[in-house]
């Protein structure tokens, strides 16, 4: 079956500039994870959703970033103002379950984001 | 402070020797440990968990070892291959922390 897509693969923007992520988990995975990993980096969490349930924003760096699930599937991840710390590869993941230390995560090929 | 720390960052190994990789964590509520593997421009795919309850899993080629005393685990690759050349991450989590990632060890396998 299909697994997690991301779009764009790759995004170049000028800094100041909003971008849009999008991912797409597997069908009927009820938990989306967005997470960054830059440079040198590991995964940096970002946000989690879990079925209708707020998501778990703690790890969002700043106001600039926000993301949201509509209809508990698609998640769009969006950065406002973007600065050069901004680049990054952004990813994404999904998972069956609630519990998010339980159930393995699917990820998806990653969004490379570079900000000129 | 990173509560997962993989501190080699790089280990390279010649095809057909054991590969280890290691991890040390600091959070004592950590009950539950993955191994991801991650090609250049992939996203990383699971390849061996281990709960808290025991002390070492198998499969096939890879071994996860938990030493819940000294807070450690360990990936071992045997026989080694060229194809495991690959960006290694361990994840940690538990109740109700996230999954942690450590920064990853890249393994290069020699042929």
């Amino acid at each position: 079956g299909a697994g997690v897509s991301q779009s764009p693969s790759n995004k170049v923007t000028e800094k100041g500039k909003d971008v849009e992520l999008r991912c797409d988990p597997i069908s009927g995975h009820t938990a989306l994870y967005w997470y960054r990993q830059s440079l040198g980096q590991g995964l940096e969490f970002l946000i989690y959703f879990q079925g209708n349930s707020a998501p778990d924003k703690s790890g969002l760096p700043s106001d600039r970033f926000s993301a949201e699930r509509t209809g508990g599937s698609v998640s769009t991840l969006t950065i406002q103002r973007t600065q050069q710390e901004d680049s990054a590869v952004y990813l994404c993941a999904s998972s069956e379950g609630a519990d998010p230390s339980s159930y393995e995560q699917y990820f998806g090929p990653g969004t490379r984001l570079t900000v000129t | 402070d990173q509560q997962v720390k993989q501190n080699s960052p790089s280990l390279s190994v010649q095809e057909g020797r054991i590969s280890i990789l290691n991890c040390d964590y600091t959070n004592s509520m950590f009950d539950y440990f993955l191994w991801y593997k991650k090609y250049p421009a992939e996203g990383p795919t699971f390849l061996i968990s281990i709960s808290s309850i025991k002390d070492k899993n198998e499969d096939g080629r890879f071994t996860v070892f938990l030493n819940k005393s000294a807070k450690h685990l360990s990936l071992h690759i045997v026989p080694s291959q060229p194809g495991d050349s690959a960006v290694y991450f361990c994840a940690a989590g538990g109740g109700s922390e996230k999954l942690v990632f450590g920064k990853g060890t890249k393994l290069t396998v020699n042929p």
